[in-house]
């Protein structure tokens, strides 16, 4: 089993540009989530999702936006990329059932010049 | 909403002594807390946790203390090794199946040969 993969693993962007960053899993894991690494910010969560075809947002949603159209894959996109949005990206997935680990997968770098 | 504080930010220890890393919540109604070591460059992989029902969990070197009246909970690494070098974050969840992590800021963790 791969476990979470993510694609790309870098990204430079231009202010204004527009990505989608990839996140799959083959454990067939009921729950994923986006989160975003900052320098002495921790992890926080952008949205996350518990089902395919649902979303919800976290605690920092705006300037995101997500689908999950297939149960293994969870898309992050970004529509009009900002400097505040460089970060490192990583996503999560969960088997579904109480108290379970968050398995992540190894991050996307993104700088927004 | 559930607010995190993690300390210290940076700690410094001899191999062979203890670490301890310290945790407060805010929400009361928390019932899952878990800690993922990061090394440098990789993804946050679980470590422990802990549920509310529970004052201290070990394994092996590692142990975990909740002191729910007072909401806060430890980490403590016994006969530290060079490898135990890297970043601790903290996470506090009310999880009823979905667990809407919200992470401490980290530690960053050496230990000098």
């Amino acid at each position: 089993n791969a476990g979470v993969t993510q694609t790309p693993k870098f990204r430079v962007l231009k202010t204004g540009q527009s990505m989608t960053l990839l996140c799959a899993q083959d454990m067939n894991h009921e729950y994923m989530y986006w989160y975003r690494q900052d320098p002495g910010m921790g992890l926080r969560l952008i949205h996350y999702s518990v089902g395919e075809g649902t979303t919800a947002k976290g605690e920092v949603p705006d300037g995101y936006n997500v689908s999950r159209l297939k149960k293994q894959n969870f898309l992050l996109g970004l529509e009009s990329a900002a400097p505040s949005q460089t970060s490192v990206y990583f996503c999560a997935s969960s088997p579904g059932l109480t108290y379970n680990e968050q398995f992540f997968g190894p991050g996307t770098r993104l700088t927004v010049l | 909403g559930e607010n995190v504080e993690q300390h210290p930010s940076t700690l410094s220890v001899q191999e062979g002594d203890s670490a301890v890393i310290k945790c407060t919540y805010s929400d009361s109604a928390s019932n899952y807390f878990p800690w993922y070591k990061q090394e440098l460059g990789k993804r946050p992989q679980l470590i422990i946790d802990i549920r509310s029902n529970v004052g201290e969990k070990k394994d092996q070197r590692i142990a975990v203390t909740l002191n729910k009246t007072a909401k806060h909970f430890s980490l403590h690494i016994t006969e530290t090794q060079p490898e135990d070098s890297a970043v601790y974050f903290c996470a506090a969840s009310i999880d009823t199946g979905f667990q809407k992590l919200v992470f401490g800021t980290g530690t960053r963790l050496l230990v000098s040969p």
